[in-house]
């Protein structure tokens, strides 16, 4: 089955410096990679998705990258602000397949003021 | 608002109880998902459903089992808990497929600990 993984486990920034997360999938069939954003104590929520037939998705401060051949997308965060602090989670999903999302085991981003 | 809503939002139970984790929702979403979230080791999917008639394991089905009792209402039951079943569990719907949104929403989470 599908395996994510996500790195770095931790990240700490200054604020309004640059903040990436990567993550690497290992089924070629996955065709959906959204991003989930946890602030402590509340649910994850859905802050950018990418569909493998496009390269790159922006919104605003953020931007997801995804490369098929080397099987790994990552999410970028740019001009931090305190409140991107959260735990950050990639996913991965066959839509049309199995339509079940795999996470990451999540990366901690904590933005200094 | 239409959501994902959990019962309970806390729950202390002891080794070896039974117990049932409900989760509803107003989003006419056909697909229902519990997963586990413990530190260090994400979301880990424990069962999926994609219509009433339809239930099936995820990676960590052993000493869970579900319910889907309508297309609204999906529960996960803990058979007989133990203390390794102390987690945080979250129910999510999508309707991958029937939209252009093909996100999760999730429910506001369940804690669980088992002493």
């Amino acid at each position: 089955g599908e395996n994510v993984e996500q790195h770095p486990s931790t990240l700490s920034v200054q604020e309004g410096d640059s903040a990436v997360i990567k993550c690497t999938y290992s089924d070629s069939a996955s065709n959906y990679f959204p991003w989930y954003k946890q602030e402590l104590g509340k649910r994850p929520q859905l802050i950018i998705d990418i569909r493998s037939n496009v390269g790159e998705k922006k919104d605003q401060r953020i931007a997801v990258t995804l490369n098929k051949t080397a099987k790994h997308f990552s999410l970028h965060i740019t001009e931090t602000q305190p409140e991107d602090s959260a735990v950050y989670f990639c996913a991965a999903s066959i839509q049309g397949g199995s339509e079940k999302l795999v996470f990451g085991k999540g990366t901690k981003l904590t933005v200094n003021p | 608002d239409a959501d994902v809503t959990q019962t309970p939002r806390n729950r202390i139970t002891k080794t070896g109880k039974r117990i049932m984790l409900e989760c509803s929702q107003t989003k006419g979403h056909d697909r229902m998902y519990w997963y586990r979230q413990d530190p260090g080791l994400g979301l880990r999917l424990i069962y999926y459903s994609f219509d009433v008639k339809d239930i099936n394991k995820g990676e960590i089905s052993d000493g869970y089992s579900v319910s889907r009792q309508a297309q609204a209402k999906f529960s996960l039951s803990l058979e007989s808990a133990i203390p390794n079943q102390t987690a945080l569990y979250f129910c999510a719907t999508s309707d991958f497929g029937s939209s252009q949104n093909y996100g999760y929403t999730f429910g506001s989470g369940t804690r669980l600990t088992v002493v």
